[in-house]
């Protein structure tokens, strides 16, 4: 079983604030992985990937990636109310997919 | 380029019905996926694609079949409908980039069972 595990929440900031979102992996295998973005009632939006060690950053998102603590996280810089939102973390084996269930982030204004 | 599409948007079923939802994609991609959303579960994947012609099962497959049919189509059946069945459903759809796949969802299915 391949899980991927991350914090519910809810995690709230206020705005202009960092937010930091962390997810854990258990198969070693995997080769890439991603954070999606999903509110209420819409579906998963792909925000960030990312493949190998270190950090990739992408306008106010970075993205760490550590595979021998078999760690990802998300790093939103300057939080604005339009990035409440659940944030799901997934992980690519092969050609499937897992996604942990996701951190809910309240940016207060 | 209207990436993934599904339909119907809302469906409600009666115990035992059956109903089809259909996803189509237009990005050109080999897989395509069927995922079950339901509170505090995360995403759960029903079945996959991985090219035209062939299909898998993933983690909840009991109670629904798929046929893939075309690189474009990518539909998901259930025979006899069950409350437990229901559920939000994502279609999505994949393609190869650098070491690994970018999936990229549809806007849902949202579906009662009574």
């Amino acid at each position: 079983q391949k899980e991927v595990e991350q914090n519910s929440g809810p995690l709230s900031v206020p705005e202009g604030a960092i937010a930091s979102l962390n997810c854990t992996y258990s198969d070693r295998v995997s080769q890439s992985f991603f954070w999606y973005r999903q509110y209420s009632g819409k579906s998963p939006e792909l925000i960030m990937s990312i493949y190998s060690n270190g950090d990739k950053e992408d306008g106010r998102f970075t993205a760490q990636l550590n595979k021998a603590s078999q760690y990802v996280s998300l790093l939103i810089r300057d939080s604005q109310p339009s990035d409440s939102a659940t944030y799901l973390c997934a992980v690519n084996t092969g050609n499937q997919f897992y996604f942990g269930t996701g951190t809910s982030l309240t940016v207060i204004p | 380029n209207a990436g993934v599409t599904q339909t119907p948007k809302f469906q409600v079923l009666k115990t035992g019905q059956s109903m089809t939802l259909q996803c189509a994609q237009d990005m050109n991609h080999n897989s395509m996926y069927w995922y079950r959303q339901d509170p505090g579960m995360g995403l759960r994947l029903i079945y996959y694609s991985a090219s035209e012609g062939t299909t898998d099962k993933g983690e909840v497959p009991n109670g629904y079949n798929v046929s893939r049919l075309n690189k474009r189509e990518f539909s998901l059946r259930l025979e006899s409908a069950a409350p437990s069945q229901t559920s939000v459903y994502f279609c999505a759809s994949s393609e190869a980039v650098g070491l690994g796949y970018e999936q990229y969802f549809g806007p849902g299915t949202r579906l009662t069972v009574t």
